[in-house]
């Protein structure tokens, strides 16, 4: 059964500190992951990763993927208040390509006390 | 605002009653999607369409829901004779082909 498994379910950390956070997934026909930030309403589009080892950054922000162990990170540098969010790792499912039907972990939540 | 819009973004209603929601995509993405989300889980996919064609359907879209996307921009899902497990968030969400998909801020259902 395809599934997609986050760690930590939730992470509370004080400002400045730097957070890794985790994504394994088992699925047929893998075409790529996506990482998105929740704030208490839709999600919004942080990563779209395709490729094993190429770090994708914006800002505090970055990620990588593994795809032969399954996984991807996403870390957070120097986190501040407003990373207080869910962090949701979705991959694509039977896909043919294309991105349409995400499956989703659970999610991360962090709070980042000040 | 040129972002996937949904409308009411709260409701509240008893059980049994009748709901619809809007979604209005970000214009020219011809795929539209809705998805719900519960609290503690991630989003689940409900249904897609391509353009007007409702593509595929969700084992989670029971008989009571519909949804449909009449000319191909905006879209309604219609719960029937809610239950309260319908309580959710439902979100809507739209892309070109095969790009990034962008999410609304979603539609709060509350069954009493």
């Amino acid at each position: 059964e395809d599934k997609v498994v986050q760690s930590p379910l939730s992470l509370v950390v004080h400002e400045g500190d730097t957070v890794t956070l985790n994504c394994s997934y088992e699925v047929t026909n893998f075409r790529s992951l996506l990482w998105y930030k929740q704030e208490k309403k839709a999600p919004t589009f942080l990563f779209m990763l395709t490729s094993s080892g190429i770090e994708k950054k914006s800002g505090r922000l970055s990620s990588i993927l593994d795809k032969k162990e399954l996984f991807s990170i996403l870390n957070i540098t120097a986190t501040q208040t407003g990373d207080s969010a869910i962090y949701l790792c979705a991959v694509p499912l039977n896909s043919g390509g294309s991105n349409y039907k995400l499956t989703f972990g659970k999610g991360t939540l962090l709070t980042v006390n000040p | 605002d040129t972002g996937v819009s949904q409308d009411p973004r709260h409701k509240i209603t008893k059980r049994g009653q009748n709901v619809t929601f809007r979604c209005d995509p970000i214009s020219e993405h011809n795929r539209l999607y809705w998805y719900r989300q519960t609290l503690g889980q991630g989003p689940e996919f409900l249904t897609y369409f391509q353009n007007e064609a409702q593509l595929e359907k969700s084992r989670l879209l029971s008989d009571r829901f519909s949804a449909e996307r009449p000319k191909g921009s905006f879209s309604t899902l219609e719960i029937q004779r809610t239950e309260q497990g319908d309580s959710a968030m439902y979100l809507c969400a739209s892309s070109l082909e095969g790009n990034t998909i962008y999410f609304g801020e979603g539609s709060w259902l509350t069954v009493v």
